[in-house]
């Protein structure tokens, strides 16, 4: 089955780049959807992005000018970059997969259906 | 972006219990509407899609209903592994939102 792992440095400077990378293990990358979401301690859930194995891509415009998604289907991976952190960026960090079901001819249901473990990402100096 | 607010923020039960959980969405999502169960230190887990479809290997005890702006989820029969903490998260349009959570503890 289908496991999604997060690896990455779990401190980051203020004002530094945040750089995670999700291990796509028991199946390919390819021809599915591949989601970041984060969890500040304590809060709800916040979409980040997602990106096709094709490198196609969708971000959260709120985060929209820091984010960068990009995907290496050679070794079954998709990684996330967030430029210029600040203290509001600590968080748990997970990786996802999205799953399209049944599509009309303007929309897809869809649904993160496996997710990783997650990663505790700090920004502090 | 689409609003999501979930009622109650936090509710307490019994095991045995039957308990509704409500999600609004800011405006129409037909029935694009998911519900997630996550755990203390664990990843969220789907357990509806589509407002109404049990995700595989779910227990049947767990169902979903609703359209348009109004949902529940509805648990008919509490067990002691379901007290955790509930999301809604629309899949209308991006950016995806998420409900602020629903904490069911154990009365």
């Amino acid at each position: 089955q289908v496991q999604l792992q997060e690896s990455g440095p779990g401190l980051v400077k203020p004002s530094e780049t945040l750089s995670l990378t999700c291990t796509v293990s028991g199946g390919s990358i390819s021809s599915y959807y591949w989601s970041w979401i984060r969890q500040p301690p304590g809060k709800g859930l916040e979409w980040i992005g997602y990106i096709y194995y094709t490198g196609s891509t969708n971000y959260n415009p709120s985060l929209k000018s820091r984010v960068t998604i990009s995907v290496d289907t050679s070794k079954n991976q998709f990684s996330l970059k967030l430029s210029s952190v600040t203290a509001a960026d600590t968080a748990v960090y997970f990786c996802a997969r999205r799953a399209l079901g049944y599509c009309s001819n303007t929309n897809c249901y869809s649904a993160f259906d496996i997710w990783g473990q997650g990663t505790m990402v700090t920004v502090s100096s | 972006d689409i609003q999501m607010t979930q009622s109650p923020s936090s509710l307490s039960a019994s095991v045995g219990d039957r308990v509704t959980i409500t999600c609004r969405a800011s405006q129409s999502i037909s029935t694009y509407l998911n519900w997630y169960q996550q755990i203390p230190g664990k990843a969220p887990k789907l357990l509806i899609y589509a407002a109404s479809s049990l995700q595989s290997r779910v227990p049947s005890r767990f169902s979903g209903s609703g359209s348009g702006t109004d949902f529940t989820l509805t648990i008919s029969s509490l067990q002691r592994e379901d007290f955790a903490t509930y999301y809604c998260q629309q899949s209308y349009s991006t950016p995806y939102t998420f409900g602020q959570g629903t904490k069911l503890e154990i009365k």
